[in-house]
């Protein structure tokens, strides 16, 4: 059984540019959450996703960010007009339970985007 | 909401020897979960140790054990008999409702 794949692991976007993240969770996973990493700092929670429904985007900011998860293929965060301050390591988890029973999310290698 | 502190940024252990990572966290909720999870320089997050809230008993993971102190909201790691492959970053984690919370991490280096 795969782990939950990421790509890319490595992108490099100008200011202005859309950077586009890629998660495929585990097999029979239904639930996909993102979150990033500033350097030096732990990770913060960013948008939760089941299929074809966001379930709770609080930790998303609310102008250039957008996530989705299609019926098929990987859930896709989507960074509009990159700002220097986007610079990080974005991860996606995956889970095959909802967060109210409590399970561990499994993590994928992260995508680290760096804005020139 | 939810507040995972970990007051250790940097750690160090001689090669087998024990280490104890701190970890305090701060929730309202009665149903929840408390994870460790390890970053080595690849970035990959592992899951070491989970624990369930209601369970009194720590949990115990071959050389990963916790002291998990629930009316002081205390989280602690030990790892025993250290090698060399478990420097990393470690994250604190809790998880109610839709989101996981971490801790700032320990960065963990081992001596040989």
């Amino acid at each position: 059984n795969a782990g939950v794949m990421q790509n890319p692991r490595h992108l490099v976007r100008r200011r202005g540019q859309e950077a586009r993240l890629r998660c495929s969770p585990m097999k029979g996973h239904s639930h996909v959450y993102w979150y990033r990493q500033l350097p030096e700092e732990g990770l913060k929670f960013m948008v939760y996703l089941q299929k074809e429904n966001i379930i709770d985007e609080s930790g998303m900011p609310k102008e250039r960010f957008s996530a989705e998860f299609p019926k098929e293929g990987p859930s896709i965060l989507r960074i509009q007009q990159v700002v220097r301050g986007d610079s990080a390591a974005y991860f996606c988890a995956s889970s095959p339970f909802s967060p109210r029973q409590r399970y561990e999310q499994y993590f994928g290698p992260g995508t680290r985007l760096t804005v020139t | 909401a939810q507040t995972v502190t970990q007051s250790q940024p940097e750690m160090s252990v001689q090669e087998a020897e024990t280490v104890t990572l701190s970890c305090t966290y701060d929730t309202s909720e009665s149903d929840y979960y408390l994870f460790w999870y390890k970053q080595p320089p690849s970035r990959q997050m592992i899951l070491v140790i989970r624990q369930e809230a209601y369970k009194q008993q720590n949990a115990t993971e071959n050389r990963f054990s916790v002291n998990f102190q629930k009316a002081a909201k205390s989280f602690s790691l030990k790892i025993s008999d250290s090698q060399l492959g478990d420097a990393a970053m470690y994250f604190c984690a809790s998880n109610t409702g839709n989101q996981f919370y971490f801790g700032t991490g320990t960065s963990l280096t081992v001596i040989p």
